[in-house]
């Protein structure tokens, strides 16, 4: 079975600042991998996804992520941060049609 | 822009009590899910539904549970008798198709069992 690690629970940063919130996830013959955010009181909004091709996945509000086969990864990054980002960040994979979902990184931005 | 509507937002019960989580997904969507993330742990997959069948099922979605498409909008997740370990948010999620396609989630229903 499919399995995602997001290697941090908290990633306090300051605006303006680059942010790198981690993901692994098990090896699988192929993978599609998503990530999520969810804002306070509200549902899950896809911020991007990788199905295949080009590794460099460009996503919505400045996001983008890298997969790395070799390292079974899928970190997501943004290159300067807003006090809106504030939220929690999921990366997950599908398992035949399911979302298999990591323990989430809450980003706080701050001032 | 369409989107996954869940109801009610917030539900209160007692232990022992049935409940039904309501969700109208998106209208020409064929999939439907249901997850739930229990306070500070990880969203997880309960179930998904496609063409009126359960299409997969996770080790949680026991015999208490039952999901169900009564009319052409509306996707319910019922709770026959509640425990204390039920209280979570639950979500329903809906997606054109399984696998590649992008999964559209509700708000949420956080279920309070008492």
């Amino acid at each position: 079975a499919q399995s995602v690690t997001q290697l941090d629970s908290q990633v306090p940063v300051f605006e303006e600042a680059p942010v790198e919130l981690r993901c692994n996830y098990s090896s699988s013959v192929s993978v599609y991998l998503f990530w999520y955010v969810q804002y306070p009181n509200q549902g899950l909004q896809l911020l991007l996804k990788y199905l295949s091709g080009s590794t460099l996945v460009k996503g919505i509000n400045g996001f983008e992520a890298e997969f790395n086969k070799s390292q079974t990864s899928f970190h997501l990054r943004k290159p300067s941060v807003h006090i809106s980002d504030t939220a929690e960040y999921f990366c997950a994979v599908s398992d035949g049609g399911k979302l298999i979902f990591g323990q989430g990184t809450e980003l706080s931005v701050k001032p | 822009e369409p989107e996954v509507t869940q109801t009610p937002s917030h539900q209160v019960t007692q232990m022992g009590q049935e409940v039904i989580l309501r969700c109208v997904p998106i209208s020409n969507h064929l999939y439907f899910y249901w997850y739930r993330q229990i306070l500070g742990q990880k969203v997880e997959f309960l179930v998904s539904f496609y063409n009126n069948e359960i299409s997969e099922k996770s080790e949680i979605f026991d015999d208490q549970f039952s999901v169900e498409r009564p009319d052409g909008s509306n996707f319910t997740l019922k709770i026959r008798s509640t425990k204390l370990e039920d209280s979570a948010m639950y979500f329903c999620a809906s997606s054109e198709s399984s696998g590649l396609y992008e999964q559209y989630f509700g708000p949420g229903t956080r279920l309070t069992v008492t």
